[in-house]
């Protein structure tokens, strides 16, 4: 089992659309999840920290579920340039020098 | 705030010669730094940790001496591609992380092609 996993869909929806992901970690013991974006051929951007107590950023909301061991996305009302790659990523520990583990990143497709 | 830069942007280059990439926190000191490679279409893939005034720790299979990192400044590490081969044509990101929780701030990446 990776230690990091995601739906590499792509996910296509119509604008408008509410769509969610979610990506799977396997260490227990993390602490720090993170969903970043990629557009192609660019570098990810951080788009949102998830806390345990959730949270939510205008049209997007992530939370933590330690009991299966996944974080979620949400996008409401998707628009067209939400159209990207979404990895989220892992730190085992609340600790910058360790690395984060990254899923395989997701793909969204907004149409009009 | 936590820019990253990253220096150059792309690079074409005959095989055999070597490449050198910078990477640079604009306005926050990292004292970790991380090398990344991506295949088109395909995950992020770490290379190796960058600390400042020690050696880098390098991922299994990631050849060292292929790839010298050097992390002068708590603002600025390098990536050495020596000897380029064509197969070692990729994108490669750096990234910096400043807080406790290890969220990691990108580059915006340098497009190798090696002929």
């Amino acid at each position: 089992r990776k230690e990091v996993e995601q739906d590499p869909g792509p996910f296509n929806v119509p604008e408008g659309a509410t769509v969610a992901f979610n990506c799977t970690y396997s260490n227990s013991a993390s602490q720090s999840f993170f969903w970043y974006r990629q557009d192609c051929r660019k570098e990810p951007k951080l788009l949102m920290s998830v806390y345990s107590s959730g949270n939510e950023d205008g049209r997007f909301t992530a939370q933590l579920n330690r009991a299966s061991q996944y974080i979620s996305l949400l996008i409401r009302d998707s628009k067209l340039s939400d159209s990207a790659t979404y990895l989220c990523a892992v730190n085992p520990t609340n600790n910058a020098g360790n690395m984060l583990t990254f899923g395989g990143g997701t793909r969204l497709m907004v149409k009009p | 705030g936590a820019v990253v830069s990253q220096h150059p942007s792309r690079v074409i280059c005959k095989s055999g010669t070597s490449v050198k990439i910078e990477c640079r926190s604009l306005d926050f000191q990292a004292t970790t730094m991380f090398w990344y490679r991506q295949f088109p279409k395909k995950s992020l893939m770490l290379m190796a940790t960058s600390n400042e005034g020690s050696k880098a720790t390098y991922e299994q299979g990631v050849e060292k001496d292929k790839f010298l990192i050097n992390h002068a400044s708590l603002t600025l590490s390098t990536l050495t591609v020596t000897s380029a081969h064509p197969e070692d044509s990729s994108f490669y990101i750096c990234s910096a992380s400043r807080s406790a929780r290890g969220e990691q701030f990108f580059g915006p990446g340098t497009r190798l092609t090696v002929l």
